[in-house]
C-alpha cells in the first residue's frame, strides 16, 4: 500500500534555532501534502496544505513565516519551524494522497519536536 | 466550515465485546468519511472509509455505517481484541480536487480493550 515516510521521528532543539521536517511519499506521486499539528491527547489540527510547485495554503491562525513549507517535488514536502520556541513543541504529522486515485490520505509516523 | 463531533471520548470494553464510536458532521457537502487508528507516538493509520453513495461498508471485524440524512456515521468493531486498544479518529471531507480533500477530524476516542 501507499507509504508516507517522515523524518526525523524525534528532534530536540534549542530555542531560537530552526528545524526541518521531511515528508516523502515513497511509492506514489503526491501533488498535495498536508501538515498537521497534534497536542497531547488532542485531535489533529491542519496547519497547511502543501502544493507541488506553488505556495502552500495556510489555515487561519498559522504563521506562514514561522512554519515554512516547501513542496519542491512530487515526492517531497518539507516543514521548517523557524526560530523555534518551547511553545512550538508538539507532534507534527504529514499526509499525502495520490492525485490520480483521490482519497484515502496516507499519514507519516509523525515527528516529535521538543524545543528546550 | 466543517465541524465533526465524536463520541464517546473514552470507551472501555471487555475482550470479545463490540465497540461503537459515533460521529456527526455539519457540512452537507462532505462526501468522504474515513476512520483512523492512532497508536501512541505514531501517525494515524486508515482502517476503513466510506463514501456518501454507500450506506454501509464492512471489512472483517470492522464496519462503518453512514446516515446522510442525519449527517452521522459510526464505527463498529466486533470481537474486540487487546490490540484494538488505541485512539480512533473519525474525519470528513469534500471529495473533489486537490485541497478539497482536507480532512476535518473529530476529537478522538480512546478505546481500551481489557483482557
Amino acid at each position: 500500500g501507499a507509504v508516507v515516510s517522515q523524518h526525523p521521528s524525534r528532534v530536540i532543539c534549542k530555542s531560537g534555532t530552526s528545524v526541518k521536517i521531511e515528508c516523502r511519499s515513497l511509492d506514489f506521486q503526491a501533488t498535495t501534502m498536508f501538515w498537521y499539528r497534534q497536542f497531547p491527547k488532542k485531535s489533529l489540527m491542519l496547519m497547511a496544505t502543501s502544493n507541488e510547485g506553488s505556495k502552500a495554503t495556510y489555515e487561519q491562525g498559522v504563521e506562514k513565516d514561522k512554519f515554512l513549507i516547501n513542496h519542491a517535488s512530487l515526492t517531497l514536502s518539507t516543514l521548517t519551524v523557524t526560530s523555534a520556541h518551547p511553545e512550538d513543541s508538539s507532534f507534527y504529522i504529514c499526509s499525502a494522497r495520490s492525485p490520480w486515485t483521490g482519497p484515502p490520505l496516507h499519514f507519516g509516523n509523525g515527528t516529535r519536536l521538543t524545543v528546550t | 466550515g466543517e465541524n465533526v463531533e465524536q463520541h464517546p471520548s473514552t470507551l472501555s470494553v471487555q475482550e470479545g465485546d463490540s465497540a461503537v464510536i459515533k460521529c456527526t458532521y455539519s457540512d452537507s457537502a462532505s462526501n468522504y468519511f474515513p476512520w483512523y487508528k492512532q497508536e501512541l507516538g505514531k501517525g494515524p493509520q486508515l482502517i476503513i472509509d466510506i463514501r456518501s453513495n454507500v450506506g454501509e461498508k464492512k471489512d472483517q471485524r470492522i464496519a462503518v455505517t453512514l446516515n446522510k440524512t442525519a449527517k452521522h456515521f459510526s464505527l463498529h468493531i466486533t470481537e474486540t481484541q487487546p490490540e484494538d486498544s488505541a485512539v480512533y479518529f473519525c474525519a470528513a471531507s469534500r471529495g473533489s480536487g486537490g485541497s478539497n480533500y482536507k480532512l476535518t477530524f473529530g476529537k478522538g476516542t480512546l478505546l481500551t480493550v481489557n483482557p
